[in-house]
């Protein structure tokens, strides 16, 4: 999951297999949240985002599920591949304009 | 296509000196973002401009100047630089405002300050 500091929480996982990455968000008025995947080196690169009025969306071996009940989101990667290989960081958006909140990131690992 | 393009991708400035980062996109955007971001951290925003002709300051504006020169460009400025400010900093503009649609982001300028 994620945390907000210095340690940056690290998800080691078989190729081939599922990921699962998750984040606690902090405002219960959020109701925007996207994902988004930092290679190294390079800035982030928008996966998907879901609406407050969404439990679950669905895109290319990628699906993101809200629980609004207890703030939690999560990123689920099907089939992973190495280059999946990266830090992904969950936001939201609290309405303050402009200002999304970003989690400090998850590093996913791909073992062979 | 080449996205958003940030210039220079590694600067080593002395505590003291001043610099600007430039950053400019080719998508027809009307928002763009400044953010930094430090080891084991989030994105955190300094400055955006909604549209031309607009900026306000984000999370952590102190130290920072902005211009949005036209629709295309959008540069920061760091008037005095201080170590504090060694950090990796990322360009990003989006269509509408972040809050309901996704930024793309610039390659990032690596700056430290010694």
């Amino acid at each position: 999951g994620e945390s907000v500091g210095l340690h940056l929480p690290t998800l080691s996982v078989q190729e081939g297999d599922n990921s699962i990455i998750n984040c606690a968000y902090s405002n219960s008025a959020s109701d925007y949240f996207i994902w988004y995947k930092q290679e190294s080196g390079k800035g982030p690169q928008f996966i998907i985002d879901i609406r407050s009025n969404m439990d679950k969306r669905q895109g290319q071996r990628v699906t993101v599920l809200l629980n609004k009940t207890v703030k939690h989101l999560s990123l689920q990667i099907a089939a992973t591949q190495p280059g999946d290989s990266a830090v992904y960081f969950c936001a939201e958006d609290p309405k303050s304009n402009y200002q999304l909140i970003w989690g400090a990131g998850t590093k996913l690992i791909i073992k062979p | 296509n080449a996205g958003v393009t940030q210039t220079p991708k590694f600067q080593v400035l002395k505590t003291g000196q001043s610099m600007t980062l430039q950053c400019a996109q080719d998508m027809n955007h009307n928002s763009m973002y400044w953010y930094r971001q430090d080891p084991g951290m989030g994105l955190r925003l300094i400055y955006y401009s909604a549209s031309e002709g607009t900026t306000d300051k984000g999370e952590v504006p102190n130290g920072y100047n902005v211009s949005r020169l036209n629709k295309r460009e959008f540069s920061l400025r760091l008037e005095s630089a201080a170590p504090s400010q060694t950090s990796v900093y990322f360009c990003a503009s989006s269509k509408r405002r972040t809050g309901n649609t996704e930024a793309f982001f610039g390659q990032g300028t690596r700056l430290t300050v010694v």
